[in-house]
């Protein structure tokens, strides 16, 4: 089990470009979730994978970003067009169903953004 | 609207002593909850759980206790260590369907001094 790996650690962009963040969930996890936090807050959800099925996206989740899973493994998370405003961690985790109504999230290190 | 409530921003307590942190909800859907645990610059790691059929899980040193009518738990961490400083999470979900995505609260910073 090496855990969930996300990269970079680090990004630090200008306002008006297009990053792109990758995820590498736990194996056999067909479960994935993108979630982002900023300063004095929690993590708050964006969206959420079911092998490569895209089930839900939250409402923070503008039309400036895009999550992919392909082929159920790695997730990206785009963001177009960068503002200030989208400056966080972007965090990642995944879980797999091992008692129904109980699951647990692991989550990954983190991407941190930084719009200038 | 915050669904997941920690109302106390930060804890300081002695080594050796109690650490009680507590969680408020509002949402009566929710039925499983968790408390997280984030160092500064990585991501959050799983603690405890407990399932809303019990009122009492404990592991270790740490003991979550659900009060279901209140909308309230709280963790319990006996006897604090300094290496226990960290963000404290508590999150909240809803079994059945197909997301077990968790509602996060704001966290709590708990420092334990030496």
């Amino acid at each position: 089990d090496t855990g969930v790996s996300q990269d970079p650690r680090h990004k630090i962009t200008k306002r008006g470009q297009n990053v792109t963040f990758r995820c590498d969930p736990i194996s056999e996890h067909n479960r994935l979730y993108w979630y982002r936090q900023t300063l004095g807050q929690g993590p708050e959800f964006l969206t959420y994978f079911q092998n490569e099925a895209q089930l839900e996206k939250s409402r923070l989740l503008s039309d400036r970003f895009s999550a992919e899973r392909p082929k159920g493994s790695f997730s990206t998370l785009e963001i177009q067009r960068t503002e200030q405003g989208d400056s966080a961690m972007y965090l990642c985790a995944s879980s797999s169903r091992q008692v129904v109504g109980n699951e647990k999230l692991f989550f990954g290190s983190g991407t941190q953004l930084s719009v200038l | 609207d915050q669904q997941v409530k920690q109302n106390s921003p930060s804890l300081s307590v002695q080594e050796g002593r109690i650490s009680i942190l507590n969680c408020d909800y509002t949402n009566s859907m929710f039925d499983y909850f968790l408390w997280y645990k984030k160092y500064p610059a990585e991501g959050p790691t799983f603690l405890i759980s407990i399932s809303s059929i019990k009122d009492k899980n404990e592991d270790g040193r740490f003991t979550v206790f659900l009060n279901k009518s209140a909308k309230h738990l709280s963790l319990h961490i006996v006897p604090s260590q300094p290496g226990d400083s960290a963000v404290y999470f508590c999150a909240a979900s809803r079994s059945g369907g197909s997301n077990y995505k968790l509602t996060f609260g704001k966290g709590t910073l708990l420092t334990v001094n030496p």
